[in-house]
């Protein structure tokens, strides 16, 4: 079955202590992308991959680090979490870019950092 | 920069009511439209696409219209069912993004 694979769905942390959010599909895409959704503000793009190695800031990339060192994979690492970056976070992959505007979402990842 | 506006949620509905969910956009050049919906706990799905002035894109019984003069690509459907409630998303494509700008979404709530 096509499908992003996001991990963990939901997680609990304290602010200051790393975390990776993998983000994995296995539709050979060679585009990737992280959003986070809030309340009133809809889905924001943080970062995104147009294929391996290359990967480029989106609207909201503070306080996160990506990296694609294979096509499957995307992960996103906060390496000092903040409560202002709990949210509700979302990986996607597209076949051929954001302009098809055909998007695979992931389920989501819940993340509460206190 | 690139914005989409959309109509205040939540809205609810009795089943076999007419829908309609606004949105309108700002943006240079000729972007692409779509319509994403999120059911309780997935992630999003598109629903609905269209890509110049006057196309009419159409999903699962929903329609919505590209219009330029009006800069607007509102979302109808002619008789809701209890199934589609979700979270509806309007947001655009431009050339030269490599991003869908999203609208803040509108909750549909659908009652028997």
């Amino acid at each position: 079955e096509a499908q992003v694979t996001q991990n963990p769905r939901y997680l609990i942390t304290v602010t200051g202590k790393k975390l990776t959010v993998t983000c994995s599909q296995n539709m050979n895409h060679e585009y990737m992308s992280w959003y986070r959704q809030d309340p009133g503000l809809g889905l924001r793009q943080i970062y995104y991959s147009m294929n391996v190695e290359v990967t480029d800031k989106g609207d909201v990339p503070e306080g996160y680090k990506v990296s694609r060192k294979e096509k499957r994979n995307f992960p996103l690492i906060l390496e000092s979490p903040s409560p202002n970056q709990t949210s509700l976070y979302f990986c996607a992959s597209s076949p051929l870019g954001a302009g098809t505007g055909e998007l695979f979402f992931g389920e989501g990842s819940r993340l509460t950092v206190l | 920069g690139d914005s989409v506006t959309q109509m205040e949620g939540p809205v609810t509905l009795s089943e076999e009511a007419f829908l309609t969910i606004n949105c309108t956009y700002t943006a240079t050049g000729y972007p692409s439209l779509f319509w994403y919906v999120q059911y309780p706990g997935e992630g999003l799905q598109l629903l609905l696409k269209a890509t110049k002035a006057d196309d009419k894109g159409s999903n699962k019984g929903f329609e919505a219209t590209y219009r330029k003069e009006t800069t607007s690509f509102h979302l109808e459907k002619g008789s809701v069912q209890v199934s589609d409630s979700a979270v509806y998303f309007c947001a655009l494509w431009n050339f030269g993004n490599e991003k869908l700008t999203f609208g803040t979404g509108t909750r549909l709530t659908i009652i028997p």
